[in-house]
């Protein structure tokens, strides 16, 4: 059983496409989060969902919009896509909504070409 | 604005060598301090953390040392083996989970 899942795993688009990646997590944590990695591998926080409300919502074009349905799930929505949203990106999930162990997936590899 | 930095980028120790890499960071609201990583194609996995209440936590192979004082803390990996090679972050945290991340050290041990 996959703790934290996401889908699809490699998501190949064409610029300004709209798209979506979906997050579910089977640990009955209260928090999920999105991350992104770059091509330099640095990763960075871009929504946090407490008990499915928003409490993280950092300097993200709002072209990226979550959606958190349940407790259990995160989707990320992405419209007008652009090349420089070309990424890794991470969904992850924890019990609390800080210091405490972040479970993450294994990430979905977006290309916009 | 980075908020954590690590170094070195990168560190290649041989089979049985200790691997060692640090990292600063600015905010005293940081609270919890964990070692994150992370193999090609997968996502970080947590490996060890450590709160500011202690200056040495160990876990296997793996050490912690923090230095309150100077906001400074690193991870030890002893008898370093070429299965750890992978990307290692340092992350700080806060009780409202903002986890900030550092810029990752790609460690390479040869056997």
């Amino acid at each position: 059983d996959t703790a934290v899942s996401q889908t699809p795993k490699y998501l190949v688009t064409q610029m300004g496409n709209d798209k979506s990646i979906k997050c579910e997590q089977n640990l009955g944590h209260d928090t999920m989060y999105w991350y992104k990695q770059d091509s330099k591998k640095f990763l960075k926080i871009m929504f946090s969902y407490n008990n499915k409300e928003l409490i993280i919502n950092e300097t993200v074009p709002n072209r990226f919009s979550p959606k958190s349905p349940d407790k259990a799930h995160l989707n990320l929505h992405i419209n007008s896509l652009e090349l420089g949203d070309s990424a890794v990106y991470f969904c992850a999930s924890s019990q609390e909504k800080g210091g405490t162990e972040a479970f993450f997936g294994q990430g979905t590899r977006l290309t916009v070409v | 604005q980075q908020q954590v930095k690590q170094s070195p980028q990168s560190l290649i120790v041989q089979k049985g060598g200790i691997s060692i890499i640090n990292c600063a960071y600015e905010n005293t609201a940081f609270d919890y301090f964990p070692w994150y990583q992370q193999f090609p194609g997968k996502g970080p996995a947590l490996l060890i953390a450590i709160r500011p209440d202690v200056s040495e936590k160990k876990e296997g192979r793996f050490t912690i040392s923090f230095n309150k004082s100077a906001k400074q803390f690193s991870l030890h990996i002893m008898d370093s083996q070429p299965g750890d090679s992978a990307t290692y972050f340092c992350a700080a945290d806060t009780s409202y989970g903002k986890l900030t991340f550092g810029q990752g050290t790609i460690l390479t041990v040869h056997p």
